[in-house]
């Protein structure tokens, strides 16, 4: 079982340019979550999807951020324009219940991005 | 060796002396808990959780408490190993169906060889 894979694990951009993470959940799960975790602020949930579909999108903090599941191996998170307040790293999710027991959430390795 | 709360962020902790590490939660109504391990370049990693309806669950080496009274949850290490030098989180939710989780800030543990 490869678990979570998140790419990339490390990306430098320069502000105002768009950023594009990626995950692939483990195969059969079918509930994702993306997460954002900053020192100041820990680790906050940004989305949930449940079979592809977002459930809560409450903790996006702005239209700049936008998440796609377009199939049940793959979602997307981007950024556009970035900002170098949203450099943190960035975790990708997985849990094989629908609205099952949240023990169940495999996290993956992030993607640390830095926002010049 | 023992942390307090969130207000002691590191704990130092010899190799084979057990740990505490505490949480304070904040929200009376939090139904289901959980400690996760954070290691260097890692995603967060389930440990071990607890409901409500409890104030004690053993795991392999870990034990977690519960004290509903005072919104006090710890997690209990013991015969501590280099591997277990990480950071820990505690977790609250207000179910144990609910995808929603508040972690801590979390607290950072380094074993002495």
């Amino acid at each position: 079982d490869a678990g979570v894979i998140q790419s990339p694990r490390h990306e430098v951009t320069e502000m105002g340019q768009e950023v594009t993470l990626r995950c692939k959940p483990i195969s059969g799960h079918n509930s994702l979550f993306w997460y954002r975790q900053t020192m100041m602020r820990g680790l906050e949930l940004l989305i949930y999807f449940n079979n592809n579909v977002p459930i809560d999108d409450s903790g996006m903090p702005e239209d700049r951020f936008s998440a796609k599941m377009p199939n049940a191996s793959f979602s997307t998170l981007k950024i556009q324009p970035s900002e170098p307040r949203d450099s943190a790293v960035y975790f990708c999710a997985s849990s094989p219940v629908a609205g099952g027991p949240i023990t169940e959430q495999f996290f993956g390795p992030g993607t640390r991005l830095t926002v010049l | 060796g023992e942390s307090v709360g969130l207000h002691l962020p590191t704990l130092s902790v010899q190799e084979g002396d057990n740990s505490i590490i505490n949480c304070a939660y904040s929200n009376s109504a939090s139904d289901y808990f959980i400690w996760y391990k954070q290691e260097s370049g890692k995603g967060p990693q389930f440990i071990i959780d607890i409901r409500s309806n409890m104030d004690k669950r053993q795991g392999q080496r870990v034990t977690v408490l519960l004290n509903k009274t005072v919104k006090h949850l710890s997690l209990q290490i013991a015969a501590t190993q280099p591997g277990d030098s990480a950071v820990y989180f505690c977790a609250e939710s207000l179910g144990f169906n609910d995808y929603k989780l508040s972690f801590g800030a979390g607290t950072t543990v380094t074993v002495r060889a």
